[in-house]
């Protein structure tokens, strides 16, 4: 099967532009996350969809970020207007959800740098 | 909220050693997992302890979970060069949530 896909793998901007992240989970999941990593510190968790619907969105740090998963499938994050503290990289990650065995599997993560 | 410390941040061993790394939390967790991350990748699940006081090996690695609920140390036996990654460490409230806390990571460096 498939894994958890995303896209770009790399993106430099300029602080005030608008980037937008994609996320395709393995085919089946109904769980979606989000995560981040900044200049080598923790993996911060952002949000998590069930399907289409936000579960839990308490770790997205502004409203400079929206996530969205329309129709349950993939899932975007888009950075607007960026800032410099948001360079990082971004993780996203599936589960099937339900299931004590049922792991987190990360895609590879899109490095975003704001200039 | 919640934070892991995770140590050491980083190692450098001889290949064949023994390596062990360990994360503290200041609150429980009823699950404890370990993730391996190579460079240029996401994090891939190593090991998930669900139950205080477990001890469970995959392989060359054992990890463990801590009485009290709020530690668990990670070992690698004989490492090889293909141990070399960054070592996280995760603690979640519930074993279906998929929402984890991560510690900072160990970055192991495996001299061949």
């Amino acid at each position: 099967e498939a894994g958890v896909t995303q896209f770009p793998s790399h993106s430099v901007i300029e602080k005030g532009q608008t980037v937008t992240l994609r996320c395709d989970p393995i085919s089946g999941h109904d769980n979606l996350y989000w995560y981040r990593r900044v200049m080598g510190k923790e993996i911060k968790f952002l949000l998590h969809f069930v399907k289409e619907s936000k579960q839990d969105e308490s770790g997205m740090p502004n409203n400079r970020f929206l996530a969205e998963r329309t129709g349950g499938t993939y899932s975007t994050l888009k950075v607007q207007p960026a800032e410099l503290e948001d360079s990082g990289v971004y993780f996203c990650a599936s589960s099937q959800g339900g299931l004590r065995d049922s792991p987190l599997h990360f895609g590879n993560g899109t490095r975003l740098t704001v200039t | 909220g919640q934070q892991l410390n995770q140590s050491p941040q980083s190692m450098f061993i001889q290949e064949g050693e023994d390596v062990s790394m360990n994360c503290t939390s200041s609150s429980i967790f009823n699950t404890w997992l370990w993730y391996k991350q190579d460079p240029g990748e996401g994090p891939v699940l190593l090991i998930a302890l669900y139950k205080a006081g477990e001890l469970t090996s995959n392989g060359r690695l054992t990890a463990q979970f801590g009485i009290t609920r709020k530690d668990s140390f990670l070992n690698i036996s004989a490492s090889i060069p293909s141990d070399v990654g960054i070592y996280f460490c995760a603690g979640q409230l519930s074993p279906n949530a998929g929402k984890s806390t991560f510690g900072d990571g160990t970055t192991l460096t495996v001299k061949p």
